[in-house]
């Protein structure tokens, strides 16, 4: 499984966009990225994922450069909601099934 | 409403004492998880299993045993061999569909052993 590197902790202000990226030096050809958002005493919830290029949805965009050794997050005009860890994580569905392995995250901090 | 259901969502326990905590899903998932949080740390692997009456160690497997009876259910025992049993205990299950993987977590289960 990849390993991912990603900053321990990041502030932000209200209406700012925020950028977290993401390392994955070794990752395989048939990985995916994959990002999970997690507030306190909750589980995680799976944000965005993808597997080159540019990923959009109502939530985030996911920019992945063309060799695929890193990523970035990016939340557009950030609220104190957003506050939370952010995980990033590389993986596949091999025959040991959809392994994800979850490092220590980034924790967002959102300020008024 | 689909989703996973974890319970209790606070537990206490005595040493030495096994205890199990339930995970139940409706979305017709193949696969389910465990994974097991401290403070401030991020999720470990326990146990997974990808189909009924089967299931692998994940990387901190020691202590924990699992069932898989069910495609619905998969409830995680924290045995007495388990050093250190408090934590937050978080279940999951995925499908995989056209090699997108996402896992859906339930609200988990603080353990605290005394």
């Amino acid at each position: 499984l990849a390993k991912t590197t990603q900053p321990i902790s990041m502030d932000s202000y209200e209406g700012q966009e925020v950028n977290i990226t993401c390392s994955h030096n070794n990752i395989a050809t048939n990985d995916y990225i994959t990002w999970y958002q997690q507030f306190p005493s909750q589980g995680p919830r799976f944000i965005i994922q993808g597997y080159k290029t540019k990923v959009t949805n109502e939530v985030a965009s996911l920019f992945i450069p063309a060799d695929r050794k890193s990523s970035t997050l990016s939340l557009p005009r950030v609220s104190l909601s957003d506050t939370a860890v952010y995980y990033c994580l590389v993986g596949a569905d091999n025959n040991a099934g959809n392994m994800l392995t979850f490092g220590g995250g980034t924790r967002l901090m959102v300020k008024p | 409403d689909g989703g996973i259901t974890q319970s209790p969502k606070y537990l206490f326990r005595k040493e030495g004492q096994n205890v199990t905590l339930s995970c139940e899903q409706n979305l017709n998932h193949d696969a389910m998880y465990w994974y097991r949080q401290d403070p401030g740390q991020g999720l470990r692997l326990i146990y997974y299993s990808q189909i009924v009456n089967d299931f692998q160690k994940g990387d901190i497997a020691e202590g924990y045993s699992v069932s898989r009876e069910k495609k619905e259910s998969f409830p995680l025992t924290v045995t007495s061999a388990q050093k250190n049993p408090t934590a937050f205990y978080l279940c999951a299950s995925s499908i995989a569909r056209h090699g997108i993987y996402e896992q859906y977590f339930g609200p988990g289960t603080r353990l605290t052993v005394t």
